[in-house]
């Protein structure tokens, strides 16, 4: 079975620009959660999509967006970039959300922006 | 708000010694506790977990246990060998939240030949 697969792995972006990640989970997973990863504030939830609705939210700004398509397939965008945005965003999926506690994530879209 | 405090932050041991890492988790609410392993460069990976309604559990080197009361868990790796150097977090998170994890911020354990 394929793992979770992110696109671009990596991107380099300026100030003020918006940026658009794409995550493709394990064949059969239904939830997807994204990540955020920074050397000063470690792992960071973003927001969970299952079946197509957002089921959780984290703290982060309204510039945060994302959806889920309905072959479970998600998209995260930033708009507005800031400096602070740099980061590595780790997508995750899991079979069906809920109990099932394991994560298994992607390799991640390392972002970086100018 | 939920918060993780994971502890230390590095830690060196020599090969064959054990290591221990131990996170404290604010959230009484809190029922699912992970542990993931992040090799340099590589995906964070799930080594181990824990159910609220358990108090230890082992993996072969590898054990976690839990206290509810004090709303402590630990990682304890037993034998360590050159490839268990990584960062390790622990996480928590609620029932039927389990994919939106609080994550420690990490401790990074580099064993020693």
């Amino acid at each position: 079975k394929a793992g979770v697969t992110q696109t671009p792995r990596y991107l380099i972006k300026t100030r003020g620009q918006q940026v658009t990640l794409s995550c493709s989970p394990i064949s059969g997973h239904r939830s997807v959660s994204w990540y955020q990863q920074t050397p000063g504030q470690g792992l960071q939830f973003l927001f969970e999509y299952f079946s197509e609705t957002q089921r959780n939210k984290g703290n982060f700004p309204g510039r945060f967006s994302g959806r889920q398509f309905s072959n479970s397939r998600s998209e995260m965008n930033v708009s507005t970039l800031e400096l602070g945005d740099s980061a590595l965003y780790l997508c995750a999926s899991s079979p069906t959300g809920g109990k099932d506690g394991e994560l298994f994530f992607g390799e991640g879209s390392r972002l970086t922006v100018l | 708000g939920e918060n993780v405090e994971q502890h230390p932050s590095t830690l060196s041991v020599q090969e064959g010694d054990s290591a221990v890492i131990k996170c404290t988790y604010s959230d009484s609410a809190s029922n699912y506790f992970p542990w993931y392993k992040q090799e340099l460069g590589k995906r964070p990976q799930l080594i181990i977990d824990i159910r609220s309604n358990v108090g230890e559990k082992k993996d072969q080197r590898i054990a976690v246990t839990l206290n509810k009361t004090a709303k402590h868990f630990s990682l304890h790796i037993t034998e360590t060998q050159p490839e268990d150097s990584a960062v390790y977090f622990c996480a928590a998170s609620r029932p039927q939240g389990a994919q939106k994890l609080v994550f420690g911020q990490g401790t990074r354990l580099t064993i020693n030949p």
